[in-house]
Parts: C-alpha cells; sequence; structure tokens
C-alpha cells in the first residue's frame, strides 16, 4: 500500500524557514516526479513544486520561485521542500503528492496525496 | 499560466439526483499528437486529502463509482454525478496538466438539497 507521510510544519515567523519531509513507503519514489500542494485555511488548492524522479528537473509556482527549493533523497525515499523568507500568505497544509505516471520530468494527476502538514507564518 | 474556472462555487442536490460541475480552461488542454485532454478531478472531503477522481478528462480512477463520470474536450469539461449519494458531500477541483506550471479550479462544493 503507498503512503505519503508528511511532517516538519509548525509555526515560523515572517521572513523565516522550514523544511518539510515526505516519506514514502509501498513504492520507489525514484520512478515517479512528485510535487508539493498546498492549501491555505478554507481556500482551494494551489500547486508550489514538481521534482522529477531523478531530482534533475525542478519546477516552481511564481509565488514561491526563488524561496523555496524542492529535492528529494531517493535512498531513503524521501522528498523536501525547504521553505525560506516565509510570507503570512505562505500559511497553508502542505501535502506531497505522486504523478499518476511513471517516468516523467514533471507531474501530470495525482493519484496518491499525504495526510498533509500545517505550516503557520505568524509574529 | 493557464486559468480553471469552475462553475458553479456551490450547488445543492437532492438524494439520488444529477449534479453537474463545469470547468473551463483559460487555452485548450487538449494535446493534438496524442489526442488527450490534460484534464482531472478530485474529491476532498473535510479534512481529507483530495482524491483523485478523474484522469485525462474521462478515464475513471480504479474503484470510484461508475456513477462518476467526466466529459469534455479542449476548453470545457464536465464532472457528472448521476445519482447523488449521501457520501458524495464534498468540495470537487478540476487540475490541468497541460502546463508544467500546474493550475486547478477554485472548487465546487457540493451539499445535499
Amino acid at each position: 500500500e503507498v503512503q505519503l507521510l508528511e511532517s516538519g510544519g509548525g509555526l515560523a515567523q515572517p521572513g523565516g524557514s522550514l523544511r518539510l519531509s515526505c516519506a514514502a513507503s509501498g513504492l520507489s519514489l525514484s520512478t515517479y516526479a512528485m510535487s508539493w500542494v498546498r492549501q491555505a485555511p478554507g481556500k482551494g488548492l494551489e500547486w508550489v513544486s514538481v521534482i522529477s524522479g531523478s531530482g534533475g528537473s525542478t519546477y516552481y509556482a511564481d509565488s514561491v520561485k526563488g524561496r523555496f527549493t524542492v529535492s528529494r533523497d531517493n535512498s531513503k525515499n524521501t522528498l523536501y521542500l525547504q521553505m525560506h523568507s516565509l510570507r503570512v500568505e505562505d500559511t497553508a497544509v502542505y501535502y506531497c503528492a505522486k504523478d499518476g505516471l511513471s517516468g516523467n520530468d514533471y507531474s501530470y494527476y495525482f493519484d496518491y496525496w499525504g495526510q498533509g502538514t500545517l505550516v503557520t507564518v505568524s509574529s | 499560466d493557464i486559468v480553471m474556472t469552475q462553475s458553479p462555487d456551490s450547488l445543492a442536490v437532492s438524494l439520488g439526483e444529477r449534479a453537474t460541475i463545469n470547468c473551463k480552461s483559460s487555452q485548450s488542454v487538449l494535446y493534438n499528437s496524442n489526442n488527450k485532454n490534460y484534464l482531472a478531478w478530485y474529491q476532498q472531503k473535510p479534512g481529507q486529502p483530495p482524491k483523485m477522481l478523474i484522469y485525462w478528462a474521462s478515464t475513471r480512477e480504479s474503484g470510484v463509482p461508475d456513477r462518476f463520470s467526466g466529459s469534455g474536450s479542449g476548453t470545457d469539461f464536465t464532472l457528472t454525478i448521476s445519482s447523488l449519494q449521501a457520501e458524495d458531500v464534498a468540495v470537487y477541483y478540476c487540475q490541468q496538466y497541460y502546463s508544467t506550471l500546474i493550475t486547478f479550479g477554485g472548487g465546487t462544493k457540493v451539499e445535499i438539497k
């Protein structure tokens, strides 16, 4: 059974940093592109970033470009999101999501999602 | 970026009746070389992550009840719940993956009338 488990969320001050992790079980992450998707309280879904299976390709939403960095450690079957220069508007539940197709450099549709980790940016 | 616009924002449907949700993209998400529409639908219940229902605009994910169906092409798409059940109360989102910069619709909340 595929499981994705996010961690690392919490309270951060504006301008601060956090690193999120997404540990996968039941599959080899290296086969799939993986994305981060966030959802502000009471709002809709916003795609944040994607990384290819190899880690060689990454893409970011304009809202986080230059501040967030996605990476992966396939030996640990874990995905990361390093977040710097956090803003109040980054407050959200952050989900990691697995691509529904294998072997691509970017995400298509998402067939598995983690339960999410809440990031709150506030002074 | 491709903008995805859903309508209505919310709808209330009686049990057993049909629910129809629309999704319009600001540019075509039909890839001519393979004739596939790069569009997916998700269901999200309160306190849960989204669950994929439909991909390639009309292919139902394994395990999804056949009362859920997707249709449309190019820029206009529809998710239909043919006979609404109590467990279908949720917010539904469309998503395009034609562009590497993925975008979602704003969501449609489905309730029981």
